[in-house]
Order: C-alpha cells, then structure tokens, then sequence
C-alpha cells in the first residue's frame, strides 16, 4: 500500500511557540490531503481539508489562524500549530488520498509546557 | 446527527475465535464507501478493508470481512481466527461524494472499539 509519512513524530515544546508538522506522500501524488486531531480513546476529528495550490478547507470550529496548513506540492503538506497552548497538546495525523482510499501517517504527538 | 455509530466501546474475545464489531451509518448520498481502520497503541492507522455502496459482493480481506447489508445502512467488520496482535482501537469510516462534491472525499469516523484479545 502507499506510504505517507510524518514529521515529527513527537515533540514538546513551551507554550507560546509555534510548531510545524510535515506530513509526505513517499510514492504516489496527493492532491488532497486531510489533516486530523485524535485526543486519548476517542475517534479522529477533521481539522481541514488541503488542496495542492489552493486554500486549506477548514471545518467548523477550527480556527484557521491557529492551525496554518500549507500544500505547496503534490507530495507535502504542512500544519503549523501556532502560539501553541498546553490545551493544543494532542495527537496529530495527516493523510493522503489517491483516489479510492485514505492512507494516514503515523501521527505526531504534540505536548504543549 | 450521528452519521457512523459504533455502539460497542469495549469487545473482548479469546485467541483463535472470530469477533463481530458493528458500525452503523447514515446517509442519502447513493455513492459512498466505508472503511475499516486499526489504530494500535503506537497510533497509527491501519487500513484494513474497503466496501463502496454498490458493489455487489462483501468485500475480504485475509482474515477480514465486511459484512454489508445495504437496507439496514450496516457495515460490520468480522475478523476470524483473532491473534493477540489484533488487539487495538478499531475505526468504521465513512466517505460521501467524492469529485464534485463539497466533502473532498474526507471521512467521517465512528467512536471506535477497543478489541482485546485473551490468550
């Protein structure tokens, strides 16, 4: 199957500052992907939709100053958490469509001091 | 309104016997698929096996099966011969209109169960 990829896959920072999260497609060209957040034992929310070369679609809810999405080519695209808070620490998965199904990166776990 | 509803948070079988996890949805799009994920405890998410609305067979996987019945909007996953390693979070998904549509094909996930296998 295809491989998407993430990094990093933890980090820990203080609060205030901002983080970024890549998330690759390694062999095959996504125009779409999605970017979610999971908080413990519970189900994945949509965060945004992002499209190569357009604007990130975001969901109701999300502040889409908060979270920068940025797909700059067919294989990469970035969520930038910014001014990060102790409430924005979570667990962060990206994926990448091509065509009939999803496939989703390994997830970033995020911890905000 | 809920559109996936996985009504078990918790299921526990023993190694070597097949285990049934329900998902229910809700749509009115004629064109959609459904999606089983695992999701381990090291967090990532495992495609398993896909089901679009108008195919005809139930899709399988290896030990994997989608048991679909289109009138009851039911899309259960059975697994047969459980090991201990199928132990994890487990995920229905659904996906609506895809090109042209406004969802840009993004899923919408069930609650989850988590499966426990006993030796």
């Amino acid at each position: 199957g295809a491989v998407v990829s993430q990094h990093p896959s933890r980090v820990i920072c203080k609060s205030g500052t901002s983080v970024k999260i890549e998330c690759r497609s390694l062999d095959f060209q996504a125009t779409t992907m999605f970017w979610y957040r999971q908080f413990p034992k519970q189900s994945l929310m949509l965060m945004a939709t992002s499209n190569e070369g357009s604007k990130a679609t975001y969901e109701q809810g999300v502040e889409k100053d908060k979270f920068l999405i940025n797909h700059a080519s067919l294989t990469l695209s970035t969520l930038t958490v910014t001014s990060a808070h102790p409430e924005d620490s979570s667990f962060y998965i990206c994926s990448a469509s091509d065509t009939d199904t999803q496939y989703f990166g390994p997830g970033t776990r995020l911890t905000v001091l | 309104a809920q559109k996936i509803t996985q009504t078990q948070p918790g299921m526990f079988v023993q190694e070597k016997e097949a285990v049934t996890l329900d998902c229910t949805y809700d749509t009115s799009d004629p064109s959609y698929g459904l999606f089983w994920y695992k999701q381990p405890s090291s967090g990532e998410m495992i495609f398993l096996i896909y089901q679009g609305s108008y195919d005809q067979q139930n899709a399988t996987e290896g030990r994997y099966s989608l048991n679909f019945q289109k009138a009851r909007k039911s899309a259960n996953l059975v697994i047969s011969a459980s090991q201990l390693g199928d132990s994890a979070m487990y995920f229905c998904a659904m996906r609506e209109a895809f090109a042209g549509g406004t969802s840009y094909g993004k899923l919408t996930f069930g609650q989850g169960t988590i499966l426990t296998v006993h030796p």
